[in-house]
């Protein structure tokens, strides 16, 4: 099984600080990544793809994936209390049928 | 409304009682799959679809059984459950073998296996 690694936190930063997220993965042939967001006791939600190495930005959310690191983080700017939640970083396997999850990392943002 | 429809929520059964967790989605996705959450585990896959009828195993899938007849259900069969399989389970789906990775999930069901 391939490994996605994260930090599970919990992770707190003050409202309106940078939050940022880590995530390790050990196939080095590895070409798609995401981040998704999952409430407690809520579904996954997708918030992030990256593809390419260098960043991708989204309104609040960055998203930076260095290949020849393996290594892809997840920046929140600007954190508000409602960005406390998981953040589960996934892989695609190099099948590309298959998405392998980290832990997840628990963020809480506080007021 | 574009959503992956599982059923039921909530599921308290006791071992050896087979049992099917169904899951449908409305968005016409060609990828379909189904993972397990358990704390300090993450989630797992357990089966994934390509398509109808094309399955195959995930990380997991000792003790589960899946079957894709047709494009927008994707049910999960436990033929003979145990208390190994309680779970929080959820399906998700994805547009095309192209966007596994962006993929829509399901509510989840709670399983608990007595």
């Amino acid at each position: 099984q391939k490994e996605v690694e994260q930090n599970s936190g919990p992770l707190s930063v003050p409202e309106g600080a940078i939050a940022s997220l880590n995530c390790t993965y050990s196939d080095r042939g590895s070409q798609s990544f995401f981040w998704y967001r999952q409430y407690s006791g809520k579904s996954p939600e997708l918030i992030m793809s990256i593809y390419s190495n260098g960043d991708k930005e989204d309104g609040r959310f960055t998203a930076q994936l260095n290949k020849a690191s393996q290594y892809v983080s997840l920046l929140i700017r600007d954190s508000q209390p409602s960005d406390s939640a998981t953040y589960l970083c996934a892989v695609l396997s190099n099948s590309g049928y298959a998405l392998n999850f980290g832990k997840g990392t628990s963020l809480l943002v506080t007021p | 409304e574009a959503q992956v429809t599982q059923n039921p929520r909530y599921l308290i059964t006791v071992t050896g009682k087979k049992l099917t967790v169904t899951c449908s989605q409305n968005m016409n996705h060609e990828y379909m799959s189904w993972y397990r959450q358990d704390p300090g585990l993450g989630l797992r896959q357990i089966y994934y679809s390509m398509n109808v009828e094309v399955t195959d195993k995930g990380d997991v899938p000792e003790g589960y059984k899946v079957s894709r007849k047709e494009k927008r259900n994707f049910p999960l069969i436990l033929e003979s459950p145990s208390p190994n399989q309680t779970s929080l389970y959820f399906c998700a789906s994805s547009l095309s073998i192209a966007g596994v990775g962006e993929a829509f999930f399901g509510q989840g069901t709670r399983l608990t296996v007595v």
